[in-house]
């Protein structure tokens, strides 16, 4: 079981705001990363530290953390942002990394 | 740009030993802590581990007593071994770069997938 917990799927209306949460004891010391994964493709970065973009990333990404849970939202949620997401960390001896078992994000 | 691209056979028999290598172009090895993920088909993503360039490694618990990742700084590439392997270990394999000071994958290779079958 990972150390990261993720909710296994959330929708959002077209436009709308939503936010993909990941939970761990971890993160009340380490920042979570975030990555989308696309069908068929390899994930891609899209947040990662307090709220950093790689770039090319859209600035509708955000990223926050709050005691043990560390969030993504996206600000008005474009249908091509229905995708996997999964979160990424370290473990909480901070030796190792994990992952959370990932969220199906479904755009309405 | 850093590129990753995975390479190995897609066919390995259960009990034998997978193998996979990645090949860096793009920029020098000794930038990233490189890393091997797997994710099954229609699962999430698992981190395997990963080495430094100076051969430091860093493996999975879950998986240490199988695996063995190595380096090799003259040809840019690293590789992965998983021995003893079964149909639990069939998976799309990624090679990829990990960040420790910001605890990110990026750059990601494309993915192989690897199926464990007679």
């Amino acid at each position: 079981s990972s150390e990261l917990t993720q909710d296994p799927a959330v929708s959002v209306a077209l436009g709308q705001t939503v936010r993909i949460t990941c939970q761990g004891d971890s993160l009340r010391t380490y920042y979570a990363s975030w990555y989308q994964q696309q069908p068929g493709q390899a994930p891609v970065l899209v947040i990662y530290g307090k709220n950093n973009r790689p770039s090319g990333i859209p600035d509708r990404f955000s990223g926050s953390s709050s005691g043990s849970t560390a969030s993504l939202t996206i600000t008005g949620a474009q249908a091509e942002d229905e995708a996997d997401y999964y979160c990424n960390s370290r473990d909480s001896s901070g030796n190792h990394v994990v992952f959370g078992g990932g969220t199906k994000l479904t755009v309405l | 740009q850093v590129q990753l691209q995975e390479s190995g056979p897609g066919l390995v028999k259960p009990s034998e030993t997978l193998s996979l290598t990645c090949t860096v172009s793009g920029g020098s090895i000794s930038n990233y802590y490189w890393s091997w993920i797997r994710q099954p088909p229609g699962k999430g993503l698992e981190w395997i581990g990963y080495i430094y360039y100076s051969g430091s490694t860093n493996y999975n618990p879950s998986l240490k007593s199988r695996v063995t990742i190595s380096v090799d700084t003259f040809k840019n590439q690293f590789s992965l071994k998983l021995s003893s392997v079964t149909a639990a270990d069939t998976a799309v394999y990624y090679c990829a770069g990990w960040t420790q000071l910001w605890a990110r994958f990026d750059p990601w290779g494309q993915g192989t997938l690897v199926t464990v079958s007679s």
